[in-house]
């Protein structure tokens, strides 16, 4: 079983604050990097997909970027909205199989 | 149109029972899989298929045996029910093994509750 770290475990924002979490992984076996939104009481939903060192993605106010030398991955959200509010995972993909992050808890305030 | 739809949505059942939780992707996707979110939140794998061959089968108890009648469908039958396999149950999907900029599509999960 591989280690994915997030951090940090929950993180409370002022609506507009920018901010950024992290997700660490082990560099061997490395193919892809994913993230996913989780919002409460639905199903986590795809953000990005990096497989790439030094791959840079955007989706609206919300960036990610990789380093599978060093084994870490950052999420960015600009000027935080409360529908940002959510759990944001990580994952590690090997192949066949996927290793999950315990994920960060962002929670916007209004 | 729900591209992964688990069914049910709920479970509520009582020790030493046997239930099973249905899974359809209508994606077209060749890989399927099931996770179990423990307490923590936290996602584990459980058994995976691809094109109905089964290529991931975690050290779960041989209560739970997954069955894929065809590529579009993973069910999850589970005997003999304890307390402990209380939990959210996810299913999710992939275009194919080895499609590495593929992300995974999931199910809404079932909440099973054991009594």
């Amino acid at each position: 079983i591989l280690n994915v770290e997030q951090s940090p475990q929950s993180l409370h924002v002022q609506e507009g604050d920018s901010t950024n979490f992290t997700c660490s992984f082990p560099s061997s076996n490395f193919y892809a990097l994913h993230w996913y939104r989780w919002e409460t009481a639905k199903s986590p939903e795809a953000l990005f997909v990096m497989t790439l060192n030094g791959d840079e993605k955007k989706k609206g106010r919300i960036s990610a970027t990789l380093n599978t030398k060093e084994g870490y991955s950052y999420l960015y959200i600009k000027g935080s909205q409360p529908e940002d509010s959510a759990t944001y995972l990580c994952a590690l993909n090997t192949g066949n199989q996927f290793y999950f992050g315990t994920g960060t808890s962002l929670t916007v305030i209004p | 149109d729900t591209a992964v739809s688990q069914t049910p949505k709920y479970l509520v059942t009582q020790m030493g029972n046997d239930k099973s939780i249905k899974c359809e992707q209508n994606l077209g996707h060749d890989t399927m899989y099931w996770y179990k979110q423990d307490s923590k939140k936290f996602l584990k794998i459980m058994f995976s298929y691809n094109n109905k061959e089964l290529i991931i089968n975690e050290t779960v108890p041989n209560r739970f045996s997954p069955k894929s009648p065809d590529k579009a469908h993973l069910n999850l039958h589970i005997n003999s029910l304890e307390l402990g396999d209380s939990a959210v149950y996810f299913c999710a999907s992939r275009q194919r093994t080895g499609a590495y900029n593929s992300p995974l599509h999931f199910g809404n999960g079932t909440r099973l509750t054991v009594t």
